[in-house]
């Protein structure tokens, strides 16, 4: 069964550092590319970026780009999204999903999601 | 960059079909997939359509997909509704340089 499974809730204070993960398994995960999409509360999806870890290769919406980074360790399987400094507009929920369709950006599986929450 | 609208709410009767509007601001519909997405209450989106008009496997044929160049819109279409269809719906496209998605379309299912 293909299956992402992302890393549990976390709450932070703002400035801090985060870096939160998605696991991928029952594919070749290095075939794939993995997207990463906000949510914030009580609002609708957001595209963040999409990285391939076969080669790294990563895209940045321009909303998002210098905000966060994304990266990937395929000898683990394994996506980042990552924040320097945090702030309290980060607060949402973070989802990765992989691109499995044949056409572009379309995304066929889905991971649980990962509440952030960012308040002093 | 270029917007998708979606109406912010539709509602229908079990058994009826109902129709959620993709209005593209800018940039034919045409040039670039559609994808629609489901997110129930509290859970993950899933994919009901992709590439315009297919259904993934296990999406039931009640879901169906299509682009209006005319209207430079796309739509999905549910028949035979159930009250389990009830959820938020959004629509996904992109251009060279972005991904958008529609703002969301909660569907009522009463």
């Amino acid at each position: 069964e293909v299956q992402l499974v992302q890393s549990g809730a976390e709450v932070k204070k703002p400035g801090e550092s985060l870096k939160i993960s998605c696991k991928g398994s029952g594919y070749s995960f290095t075939s794939y590319w993995i997207g990463w999409v906000r949510q914030m509360p009580g609002k609708g999806l957001e595209w963040m970026g999409i990285i391939y870890p076969g080669d790294s290769d990563t895209r940045y919406s321009p909303s998002f780009q210098g905000q966060v980074t994304i990266s990937a360790d395929k000898s683990i399987s394994t996506a980042y999204l990552q924040w320097s400094s945090l702030k309290a507009s980060d607060t949402a929920m973070y989802y990765c999903a992989r691109l499995g369709f044949g056409s572009p950006y379309g995304m066929d599986v889905w991971g649980q999601g990962t509440t952030v929450t960012v308040s002093s | 960059n270029f917007m998708l609208t979606q109406p912010h709410s539709v509602s229908e009767s079990p058994g009826k079909t109902v129709t959620i509007s993709c209005t593209r601001s800018s940039g034919s519909i045409a040039s670039n997939y559609v994808q629609w997405y489901q997110q129930r209450p509290g859970s993950a989106p899933t994919t009901v359509i992709y590439e315009d008009n297919q259904r993934p496997s296990g999406v039931p044929d009640r879901f169906s997909g299509s682009i209006d160049s005319s209207s430079n819109s796309a739509s999905l279409t549910i028949s035979g509704l159930k009250t389990e269809d009830e959820a938020d719906y959004y629509c996904q496209s992109y251009d060279s340089s972005n991904v958008v998605f529609g703002g969301g379309t909660k569907l009522t299912v009463l």
